[in-house]
């Protein structure tokens, strides 16, 4: 299975500090998006970086992808309590098909 | 004011009931999703559809059926021979026309409940 494993599961920082978020897969890919959901929503997206980028950055994000391991970080800035929510990053693979392989995710909780 | 809407939020059902969740856009989308989510796991793709009138089995369909009769609504319908459906039901849509893993647009989700 593409699905990827993102680490750690769970995340418990104090509000100012950094959150990294880290994702592993398994086969080449097209591009690598990460999602936000907040709990008992939908998901909503981030960011997306493609497979000939290394890194990414939108607002207080910046995400890497390392081809070669096969995984890719996130990495919430100066983060907020607004941050709370789980993160999952879903990866596009060279199969030919349009799907997305959604990873388990990881739980961040942004103390006050 | 455009997007992805899901009805209903809630759905009780007893066992041995079909029940249908309703997946709507207006976002002129040609790509929609069903996935399906239980408590503390990732998402797990149970139809997709690229196009109007055509669909295709995801990971774990069996015990469940979609149709695309129209480009803005893909109903996916949890039959009786779906034998653990007590989950979190997201749907979602993406530009679509070609393979190129677009960003998808997910709606709120159905949260569903076997009695």
């Amino acid at each position: 299975s593409q699905q990827g494993e993102e680490d750690p599961q769970a995340l418990s920082i104090q509000e100012g500090e950094n959150a990294t978020m880290n994702c592993s897969y398994k086969t080449s890919i097209n591009n690598l998006q990460w999602y936000r959901q907040n709990s008992g929503r939908g998901l909503v997206h981030l960011i997306l970086i493609r497979s000939n980028e290394r890194e990414k950055h939108s607002g207080r994000l910046r995400v890497t992808l390392d081809t070669s391991k096969k995984s890719s970080s996130l990495l919430i800035t100066a983060s907020r309590a607004a941050d709370t929510a789980s993160y999952f990053c879903a990866t596009h693979d060279q199969t030919g098909a349009n799907n997305l392989f959604f990873g388990t995710g990881t739980r961040l909780t942004v103390i006050p | 004011d455009g997007g992805i809407t899901q009805s209903p939020k809630y759905l009780f059902r007893k066992e041995g009931q079909n029940v249908t969740l309703s997946c709507e856009q207006n976002l002129n989308h040609d790509a929609m999703y069903w996935y399906r989510q239980d408590p503390g796991q990732g998402l797990r793709l149970i139809y997709y559809s690229q196009i109007v009138n055509d669909f295709q089995k995801g990971d774990i369909a069996e015990g469940y059926s979609v149709s695309r009769e129209k480009k803005e609504s893909f109903p996916l319908t949890v039959t009786s021979a779906q034998k653990n459906p007590t989950a979190f039901y997201l749907c979602a849509s993406s530009i679509g026309g070609g393979y190129t893993g677009d960003t998808q647009y997910f709606g709120p989700g159905t949260r569903l409940t076997v009695l």
